[in-house]
């Protein structure tokens, strides 16, 4: 079956300019997260969603990142005046109702902002 | 706070040479510790989950062992198709923290023909 997607795959943007980064997860499952990899790093959390109530956005690294999922399916990242620190690899997954708690990651975001 | 190291960081094998790769964690209360492996360019690609202590789980040459303090990702044999890297996270059993996975800084693992 279709695994997590999402677009674009690559985004340049320049500093200060507003960014939309989507996320298509797993048909079914209910929680899905965003996480933020830098450069040779572990993924680090970000945001938490079961269907569309966002639970946890205690990784969210400024009030300039902003997540949604209003239906509860598909969900986008948005970033407000984009900085140079914001270049990454931005990850989206999605797992299913309860046991087993794995989640199944999509190819991934890369942000480059110039 | 949860903590995740992994070590190595990087690691070169031969074709053939058997290694393993060391996750050490602390965290509150561990829900489920959980091994991906990561080409370049690409999402994590999910491996193994272990619950509790003394579980082990193989897949192909890997094999993933987990103790109350540390788990290991055991390559047997390894092929060049094994390189990439291997990351491991931890999700914690306090409903507080939801179902967030915390990472370890991954090991990067060559096996050269």
């Amino acid at each position: 079956g279709a695994g997590v997607s999402q677009s674009p795959r690559y985004k340049v943007a320049k500093r200060g300019q507003d960014v939309a980064l989507r996320c298509d997860p797993i048909s079914g499952h209910v929680s899905l997260f965003w996480y933020q990899q830098a450069l040779g790093q572990g993924p680090e959390f970000l945001t938490y969603f079961q269907n569309e109530a966002q639970l946890d956005k205690s990784g969210l690294p400024s009030d300039r990142f902003f997540a949604e999922r209003p239906e509860g399916s598909v969900s986008t990242l948005k970033i407000q005046r984009t900085q140079q620190e914001d270049s990454a690899v931005y990850l989206c997954a999605s797992s299913g109702p309860g046991l087993p708690y794995e989640q199944y990651f999509g190819p991934g975001t890369r942000l480059t902002v110039t | 706070e949860d903590q995740v190291t992994q070590s190595p960081e990087a690691l070169r094998l031969q074709e053939g040479e058997s290694s393993s790769l060391n996750c050490s964690y602390t965290v509150s209360g561990l829900r489920g510790l959980f091994w991906y492996r990561q080409d370049p360019g690409k999402g994590p690609e999910f491996l193994f989950t272990l619950y509790s202590a003394g579980e082990e789980k193989e897949k192909e040459r890997l094999k993933a062992t987990l103790t109350k303090k540390e788990s290991f990702l055991h390559i047997t044999a390894p092929k060049p198709e094994d390189s990439a890297t291997y990351l491991c996270a931890v999700q914690v059993s306090l409903q507080a923290a939801g179902n967030k996975l915390t990472f370890g800084g991954g090991t990067r693992v060559l096996v050269k023909p």
